[in-house]
């Protein structure tokens, strides 16, 4: 129940296509949902983020969905580029719990 | 600022021998967690502490051991190193300001390899 199920673990776009990462959860305790991006060699670093009391966030081409009711929320990258190539993690986390759980990853190819 | 250090950036250990990964944050922050990352299984939290003298176990915490002694500094501890902890070990640390929307800060990482 502590699971957060992210999909697909590979994806692989045209310049300027709009990627879609999916992300879903079990645990209805979960009130904070963020996004990071990680480029190779690097640590992780915060993307966007969005709390369930909202359907959908933008952050520049970055895009939110939150779909409370079936428990699933996804990242849409708009107008990608090749500079968008990275792991992203979704995560969760309930407010009070400090602990953050992170999904599988998705490594995003954006061709040129 | 230079953020969350994590030293040494690479490492081979042989099976048994141990090691203490070093993290240091220099943003005050009260937060701190070690994760573990590994291909196709996203993040792993195995320890974190909300304040010095304060830690607690996550998701893995088996075959690792972690202190606080300070705000700026949380090692992570490896005793009797395993083949399966063979891994990029990430630290992080966060602000208690601002909730849960404060975000992780993540250090460059730590590649061990165990063999």
């Amino acid at each position: 129940q502590q699971q957060v199920k992210q999909s697909p673990q590979s994806l692989i776009v045209q310049k300027g296509g709009i990627p879609i990462i999916n992300c879903a959860y079990e645990n209805t305790a979960f009130d904070y949902f963020p996004w990071y991006q990680q480029f190779p060699g690097k640590g992780p670093a915060l993307l966007i983020a969005i709390r369930p009391d909202v359907s959908e966030k933008k952050e520049g081409r970055f895009t939110i969905s939150f779909n409370k009711s079936a428990k699933q929320f996804s990242l849409h990258i708009m107008d990608s580029q090749p500079g968008d190539s990275a792991t992203y993690f979704c995560a969760a986390t309930t407010s009070g719990t400090y602990k953050y759980i992170f999904g599988t990853g998705t490594r995003l190819k954006v061709l040129a | 600022n230079a953020g969350v250090t994590q030293t040494p950036k690479f490492r081979i250990l042989k099976i048994g021998q141990s090691m203490t990964l070093q993290c240091t944050q220099d943003m005050n922050h009260n937060y701190m967690y070690w994760y573990r990352q590994d291909p196709g299984m996203g993040l792993k939290l195995i320890y974190y502490s909300v304040g010095a003298g304060i830690t607690d176990k996550g998701e893995v915490p088996n075959g690792y051991n972690v202190s606080r002694s300070t705000t700026e500094d949380f090692p992570l501890r490896l005793e009797l190193a395993a083949p399966s902890q063979t891994s990029v070990y990430f630290c992080a640390s966060r602000t208690y300001r601002g909730g849960e929307n404060s975000p992780l800060h993540f250090g460059n990482g730590t590649r061990l390899t165990v063999t």
